[in-house]
């Protein structure tokens, strides 16, 4: 159980354009999920923390117009990289709570997308 | 603020042998939970154990077993009878009760083993 999916596990595109990643709870529901970034041999970095049926809370230094999440289900979530450039390329993880699981506080993680821009 | 400090970032064992992974923290708050994850070059995050810090007994599963020391604020992980399958980046991780749940890594510490 606790199966998290992430789409594309990897995706191409030209600077200017967006791309879209979503994260699927498969077997459960998430009323939390996050997004992470993570840089080649460093340690993941939260970008933003995504609440079903609200906004986003955003990092410190996360640009929100230009990584947008949507969290319309208790097993969806998206991140939109708008207007993409190079320096965007990255690994971009997800993690969801099990809202059921109370206090074990466990994340479970998504396989990750890696996204490069041309 | 919560932060986690793995001062190791890089270590070697033979197989078969045993290997301790260092970790310290800090936070004010009494309720917190410590993870430790591992990520093997297919990059999916794997848990590999976890401590509530409310429970004095250190948690165990299988051949991976922590250290915590409360007073301390540390959080070691001993793997032990290591294998080829351990080779994979660790990482040790804190989220507090309540708040926002959230997860602080630290840098994270490059384990290799040898055959």
């Amino acid at each position: 159980g606790a199966v998290v999916s992430q789409h594309p596990s990897w995706v191409i595109c030209k600077s200017g354009t967006s791309v879209k990643i979503e994260c699927r709870s498969l077997d459960f529901q998430a009323t939390t999920m996050f997004w992470y970034r993570q840089f080649p041999k460093q340690s993941l970095m939260l970008m933003a923390t995504s609440n079903e049926g609200s906004k986003a809370t955003y990092e410190q230094g996360v640009e929100k117009d230009k990584f947008l999440i949507n969290h319309a289900s208790l097993t969806l979530s998206t991140l939109t990289v708008t207007s993409a450039h190079p320096e965007d390329s990255s690994f971009y993880i997800c993690s969801a709570r099990d809202r059921w699981e109370g206090l074990r506080y466990e994340q479970y993680f998504g396989p990750g997308t890696r996204l490069t821009v041309t | 603020a919560q932060t986690v400090t793995q001062s190791q970032p890089e270590m070697s064992v033979q197989e078969a042998e045993t290997v301790t992974l260092s970790c310290t923290y800090d936070t004010s708050e009494n309720n917190y939970y410590l993870f430790w994850y591992k990520q093997p070059p297919s990059r999916q995050m794997i848990l590999v154990i976890r401590q509530e810090a409310y429970k004095q007994q250190n948690a165990t599963e299988n051949r991976f077993s922590v250290n915590f020391q409360k007073a301390a604020k540390s959080f070691s992980l001993k793997i032990s009878d290591s294998q080829l399958g351990d080779t994979a980046m660790y990482f040790c991780a804190l989220t507090t009760q309540g708040g926002s749940e959230k997860l602080v890594f630290g840098k994270g510490m490059k384990l290799t083993v040898n055959p």
